[in-house]
């Protein structure tokens, strides 16, 4: 079974809002990274967050990770209509990634 | 510096038939991984490879899929006949070692007639 699971499936903002999507994981990871697939293209790498790390931020990004809880949240600030796409989180266990089926963010200018 | 490049970027096979995708890793990567994504579903790992060796194939269904990486070339992940639900975009990415980010490619969509 897929070891991410995002929350929620769907997203839809107003630009200028914030975007908060969340990321449920099963077992002990080393770090959890967050990817960006815009329709048709392959994944671009956004953030990565290790296992001893509870945030991190790059630009109007901000990546928070619990590991207590096994989740991590992505916060996108100050949305806007270019960041419209699928959000995917995947956890690094031992030579394997894993992705969820991700979170489809839209962004209504 | 070139991306990750797939190539084809949409294959069209009957029933039976051979697919062949092909990947280039990101120049100075030598680590090279597949997912296959089915519509409305998260990637899925199928294999992982390092120049001429499979260090992880535990995602790949274990009859008519193969994986290599030779010294020379792309690594190819190789499908024998086809069937429709072999139909979805598979994803090649690279990455400088086996716990850095991994750069994807804009995927090869296999479609079976």
């Amino acid at each position: 079974s897929q070891q991410g699971e995002e929350d929620p499936q769907a997203l839809s903002i107003q630009e200028g809002e914030n975007a908060t999507m969340n990321c449920s994981y099963k077992t002990s990871i080393n770090n959890l990274q967050w990817y960006r697939q815009n329709s048709g293209r392959g994944l671009v790498h956004l953030i990565l967050i290790r296992s001893n790390e509870r945030e991190k931020h790059s630009g109007r990004l901000r990546v928070t990770l619990d590991t207590s809880k096994k989740s991590s949240s992505l916060l996108i600030t100050a949305s806007r209509a270019a960041d419209t796409a699928s959000y995917f989180c995947a956890t690094d266990a031992v030579l394997q990634f894993y992705f969820g089926t991700g979170t489809s963010l839209t962004v209504i200018p | 510096n070139a991306g990750v490049m797939q190539n084809p970027r949409h294959l069209v096979r009957r029933r039976g038939q051979e697919a062949r995708l092909r990947c280039s890793p990101m120049k100075g990567h030598s680590h090279v991984y597949w997912y296959r994504q089915l519509p409305e579903e998260g990637l899925k790992f199928m294999v992982y490879l390092q120049k001429e060796n499979i260090i992880d194939e535990s995602g790949m269904p274990k009859e008519r899929f193969s994986a290599e990486f030779p010294k020379e070339g792309p690594s190819i992940l190789r499908i024998q006949q086809v069937v429709r639900g072999d139909s979805a975009a598979y994803f090649c990415a690279s990455s400088i070692t086996g716990d850095q980010p991994q750069h994807f490619g804009d995927g090869t969509r296999l479609s079976i007639l």
